[in-house]
């Protein structure tokens, strides 16, 4: 099956320091790695999509890269409202699955104080 | 543009009893899949279906639960007989085809609490 792993479980920042956050995948066949960002009670908001190694997104404060076996999201001069709980999915071929499936990592959160 | 709707947002049931959950994609989207998260743990796919058709229920426990998603109207999960390990939230993602690497949306989720 395939496998999600995130690191770290929680990150401290204060605010305007930079950091990454790391995600580890096993996969037979990356059809796409998407990152998420949950804010407490609410439903997962996404965020990026990559699909091959290489690949570069932004937005705002935020950056996501790919490489073979991880993904990086780095947050630059976070703010406060930049706290959340990001987690990163990999959807893959794996046997005889349907393409819909997402596996989810446990996320990290992420908590910026001024 | 609405986003995926979901009720209720919390429901509270008894053990035994019946919980239905309701998942209204975004609008053009045909897809729906629902993921279960447990406290203290990552979000669990558990059923993708597309219009009176399940894609992948495998997922889903064999017992006591069930999904739809009708030609008209929204998508259900259906959990009969709850027990307190049902307690969790419950989120409906939607998206505009099945085609591998779509970005799925996700609704505000429903928390069941089973008492």
């Amino acid at each position: 099956e395939d496998q999600v792993t995130q690191s770290p479980e929680a990150l401290r920042l204060q605010e305007g320091e930079s950091s990454s956050l790391n995600c580890s995948y096993t996969v037979s066949g990356l059809r796409g790695l998407f990152w998420y960002r949950q804010d407490p009670g609410k439903g997962p908001e996404f965020l990026f999509t990559l699909y091959s190694a290489g690949e570069e997104k932004e937005k705002e404060r935020l950056k996501a890269t790919l490489t073979k076996k991880e993904s990086f999201l780095h947050i630059t001069a976070p703010k406060p409202e930049d706290s959340a709980t990001y987690l990163c999915a990999v959807q893959g071929n794996d046997r005889g699955s349907t393409l819909g499936r997402l596996y989810f990592g446990r996320g990290t959160q992420l908590t910026v104080w001024p | 543009n609405a986003g995926v709707m979901q009720n209720p947002r919390h429901l509270v049931r008894r053990r035994g009893q019946e919980a239905r959950l309701r998942c209204s994609p975004m609008k053009g989207h045909s897809h729906v899949y629902w993921y279960r998260q447990l406290p203290e743990e990552g979000l669990k796919f558990m059923v993708y279906l597309q219009k009176e058709n399940i894609i992948d229920e495998s997922g889903m426990p064999k017992e006591r639960f069930s999904a739809e998603f009708p030609k008209e109207g929204p998508s259900i999960l259906r959990i009969q007989q709850v027990v307190r390990g049902d307690s969790a939230a419950y989120f409906c993602a939607s998206s505009p085809h099945g085609t591998g690497g779509v970005e799925q949306y996700f609704g505000p989720g429903t928390r069941l609490t089973v008492t």
